[in-house]
């Protein structure tokens, strides 16, 4: 069974400063997914993760994955207010044939502080 | 505009009562699913669908039933709701392609029942 985990589960953040949270995962995957959920809102997609080696960027946050070592990485530079919310990396597995499901983990609560 | 929709986003109701949760997507993709979320806490699949008539039960057992009837609609049923019901769901969609491919969410529907 594939188990997501996700750490820290909490991380107070002070403005300014760099951080990074950690996405593992048990079983090989096809794809790794990082979402960002605000507080009683729904989930929106931030990153696709598609190979080893993948990096992608997108504002203040980057993201990385090493299938070898089932690890991704989320890295914050400069901290800023807006980036307070839930982050979800959520792994992508095929059954069989188009068939395919998505294993989240339990979530990363940043909260950024002046 | 492509999207996805989710009614009602917020439902109050009593003990026993029928409920049926709407999820209506207008991007054209095949699969369809559906997600129970506590606050504070991870995702976990109840139920999804890979096209027209076919249903199939996710990895949290849940007491609710699905159809498939339409492409662009997949409605959620509680026969007899029940306090430990109540969560926020939330509907999914992506594209039929081989290999996982990205969830697009929904706003979501927040259960409380009493």
């Amino acid at each position: 069974e594939l188990k997501v985990e996700q750490n820290p589960l909490f991380l107070s953040m002070q403005e300014g400063k760099n951080y990074t949270i950690y996405c593992n995962y048990s079983t090989t995957s096809d794809r790794l997914y990082w979402y960002r959920q605000d507080p009683g809102k729904s989930l929106e997609s931030l990153f696709v993760l598609l190979s080893n080696g993948a990096v992608k960027q997108e504002g203040r946050l980057m993201a990385s994955l090493d299938t070898k070592a089932r690890l991704s990485t989320l890295h914050i530079t400069a901290a800023v207010h807006d980036l307070s919310a839930t982050y979800f990396c959520a792994v992508g597995i095929t059954l069989t044939g188009a068939n395919s499901k998505l294993t989240f983990g339990k979530g990363i609560t940043l909260s950024v502080r002046p | 505009e492509a999207d996805i929709y989710q009614t009602p986003r917020y439902l109050v109701i009593g003990t026993g009562k029928k409920i049926t949760l709407e999820c209506s997507q207008t991007m054209g993709h095949d699969k369809m699913y559906w997600y129970q979320q506590d606050p504070g806490m991870e995702l976990h699949l109840i139920h999804y669908s890979y096209g027209v008539n076919s249903t199939e039960k996710g990895d949290l057992s849940s007491e609710s039933t699905v159809s498939r009837i339409r492409t662009e609609h997949f409605p959620l049923t509680l026969e007899s709701a029940r306090p430990s019901h109540t969560s926020q769901y939330l509907c999914a969609s992506s594209e039929k392609m081989t290999g996982p491919t990205p969830q697009f969410f929904g706003p979501g529907t927040r259960l409380t029942v009493l």
